[in-house]
């Protein structure tokens, strides 16, 4: 079974940038129908999607973000990454891992990570 | 980018129906058929129960069915239960530059 688990700094100054990690087990991350994406969640507020990338290093970004995020993808570590530039504490969030199904019928966040709260704060 | 608007809450005793809407535009939950709902108990991580608008993965309980009229989606739970409690939230494919919106959410209340 597919499980995904988010690592990374708890505290982040702010003008910094946010770094993070998925690692992908039980599974493999060099899939077709699944990519990987970034979720977030500030205190006490809703879910807004950051981002994707396939395992061919193909990215789409959410556009008011996308001139702060980088993704990566490392198959041999079978791993994702985030990188969030020039943080202010609005991006102060629990932040997600997730697979998402794409097909040409289906398209879904099927699998998440358990989250990882980010502070950003000096 | 604006998100799908979701009723702030919704109540009912155990054992009835209650229904979340998700309202969006012709450009997302009105012209894909990528509706997809996530149940998120507290301090948890979102968890699907329905996608594609109307279907359901392997292990969630039948008494969760979705819908969509036009550009409003719905989250039907029949026959509330106590662990339903939780907080639910839409999401729609919205094109290939906006690509991903969630609804605002909607806290669920078994009185």
């Amino acid at each position: 079974q597919v499980q995904l688990q988010e690592s990374g700094p708890g505290l982040v100054k702010p003008s910094e940038t946010l770094s993070l990690t998925c690692t992908v087990s039980g599974g493999s991350i060099n899939t077709y129908y699944w990519s990987w994406s970034w979720i977030r969640q500030p205190p006490g507020k809703g879910l807004e999607w950051i981002g994707y990338i396939f395992y061919s290093g193909t990215t789409t970004y959410s556009p008011p973000l996308k001139s702060r995020v980088t993704m990566s993808v490392d198959t041999s570590k079978n791993q994702f990454s985030l990188n969030l530039s020039s943080v202010t504490a609005a991006d102060t969030a629990v932040y997600y891992c997730a697979r998402l199904l794409m097909t040409s019928s289906s398209f879904a966040f099927d699998i998440w990570g358990l989250g990882t709260m980010v502070t950003v704060s000096s | 980018q604006s998100a799908l608007t979701q009723p702030r809450s919704v109540s009912g005793s155990p054992g009835q129906s209650v229904t979340i809407s998700c309202t969006g535009t012709s450009s997302d939950v009105g012209a894909y058929n990528y509706v997809s709902w996530y149940q998120q108990h507290p301090g948890k991580a979102p968890k699907l129960i329905i996608y594609d608008v109307n279907k359901r993965p392997s292990g969630v309980p039948d008494r969760f069915s979705g819908s969509r009229s036009a550009n409003t989606a719905s989250l039907t739970i029949s026959g509330l239960q106590a662990e339903d409690e939780a907080d639910y939230y839409c999401c729609s494919y919205a094109g290939t530059y906006t690509f991903e919106v969630f609804g605002t959410g909607t806290k669920v209340t078994a009185l």
